[in-house]
């Protein structure tokens, strides 16, 4: 079983369209994190939320805590073809060591 | 700029050969990791180093080890590399006390 469940896992829009993906689970954390992973390269960290119910925006992603701290939502304005990637969620768990979910993995189509 | 750096971006290597991943950082970060990404999945944690302490994930196969000769490089050794081995490795620094970890491009094993 996963900690974190990330839906949809693959997810094609057209350039312009809006979106929102998830990261659920059954567990309280008292943060989580929001990558992306560009092909061929490594994470990159977005955002880290920390508070219930607290909501970051980064240009035209808006990332969204929950009230009880279980899941977390992406959602992006004005889709562009850059914004193409793999959208990971990950929590750290014990010492340092973070846990991702499986991902979305997200195209835009021009 | 500081960063993460790993060689080679591309290995290939044959079922059983030893093979040698090398991650280097210039961000002074005390704290190194390795992952390994499989298609489509997300990465799993193998083994960090917090300065010298090595810290094994209790699933990490045996096959799989590391050495940290200094703060600024990490390698990653596969003693007998199966076809199941073939995967992304991501190498990963962070500073202890933070929760940012800053990742390296890869490297992408190939096992023939």
């Amino acid at each position: 079983t996963q900690l974190l469940e990330q839906s949809p896992q693959f997810l094609s829009i057209q350039e312009g369209e809006n979106l929102t993906v998830y990261c659920n689970s059954s567990s309280v954390f008292s943060s989580l994190q929001w990558y992306r992973q560009e092909p061929g390269e490594g994470p990159v960290l977005l955002v880290t939320v920390v508070t219930g119910g607290e909501v970051k925006k980064l240009k035209r992603l808006t990332f969204q805590f929950g009230d009880a701290r279980k899941d977390s939502s992406l959602h992006i304005t004005a889709a562009q073809p850059g914004d193409t990637g793999l959208y990971l969620c990950a929590v750290i768990q014990g010492a340092q060591k973070l846990v991702f979910g499986q991902g979305t993995r997200l195209t835009i189509n021009p | 700029d500081a960063m993460v750096i790993q060689n080679p971006r591309y290995q290939v290597t044959q079922f059983g050969k030893p093979v040698t991943l090398s991650c280097s950082q210039t961000l002074n970060h005390n704290v190194m990791y390795w992952y390994q990404q499989k298609s489509s999945q997300a990465p799993k944690l193998l083994f960090h180093y917090y300065d010298k302490d090595f810290n094994n994930e209790a699933d990490t196969p045996d096959n799989f080890q590391s050495r940290r000769p200094n703060t600024s490089f990490c390698f990653l050794d596969i003693r007998s590399p199966g076809l199941g081995d073939a995967a992304m490795y991501l190498c990963a620094t962070s500073r202890v006390g933070t929760d940012t970890q800053y990742f390296g491009p890869g490297t992408r094993l190939t096992v023939l």
